[in-house]
């Protein structure tokens, strides 16, 4: 299994381009969110999802978008960076909503200038 | 809401140290309490749990109990490697929180040879 893996590791955009991060489980796990990391601050979830079709709002959700069309893939979008949104961005998964351990993938780092 | 509060890093140390990194958490009912370590360049991997009062979680000679009466979950090891240099969070989920975690701002923990 490859587990959870992200792409790109890197990324740097312009204040008002989209993109999307890229997150995959080969696990078939129920459970994926995400997560940005910032520094002093810990993480803090943007958005969730229990299942295929069905998402959610986490604790930082403005300016981000999710869909989970698949059971294996949770692509994040930034519809219009901003300088604010610069961040190392995680994805997890879990077996499900009451699984006591989160697989996360090794990260993306995204600077907006 | 919930949350989570650590000790201000960064913690440096020499091998064979002790080592302590002390969590508080806020939260309703009793949730299950977690730690994580990220090494460099990596995601998080979960390194401990408890998920009851009193329970003691331990892996890789760390350990960190549940006490509810503190609210407290403070990891320690009796002796650090170099290998064991990496950030630390501590995190928790509530009853009725699915699998959303609440993280702490993690201490980052050098260990010198």
């Amino acid at each position: 299994n490859a587990g959870v893996t992200q792409t790109p590791k890197f990324q740097v955009l312009k204040t008002g381009q989209s993109m999307t991060l890229q997150c995959a489980q080969d696990m078939n796990h129920e459970y994926m969110s995400w997560y940005r990391q910032d520094p002093g601050m810990g993480l803090r979830l943007i958005h969730y999802s229990v299942g295929a079709g069905i998402t959610d709002q986490g604790e930082v959700p403005n300016g981000y978008n999710v869909s989970r069309s698949t059971t294996e893939d949770f692509p994040l979008r930034l519809l219009s960076a901003a300088p604010s949104q610069t961040s190392v961005y995680f994805c997890a998964s879990s077996f499900g909503q009451s699984s006591y351990e989160q697989y996360f993938g090794p990260g993306t780092r995204l600077t907006v200038t | 809401g919930d949350s989570v509060t650590q000790m201000e890093g960064p913690v440096t140390l020499s091998e064979e140290a002790f080592l302590t990194i002390n969590c508080t958490y806020t939260a309703t009912g009793y949730p299950s309490l977690f730690w994580y370590v990220q090494y460099p360049g990596e995601g998080l991997q979960l390194l401990l749990k408890a998920t009851k009062a009193d329970d003691k979680g331990s892996n890789k000679g760390f350990e960190a109990t549940y006490r509810k009466e503190t609210t407290s979950f403070h990891l320690e090891k009796g002796s650090v490697q170099v290998s064991d240099s990496a950030v630390y969070f501590c995190a928790l989920r509530g009853r009725t929180s699915g699998s959303r975690l609440t993280f702490g701002e993690g201490t980052q923990l050098t260990v010198n040879p």
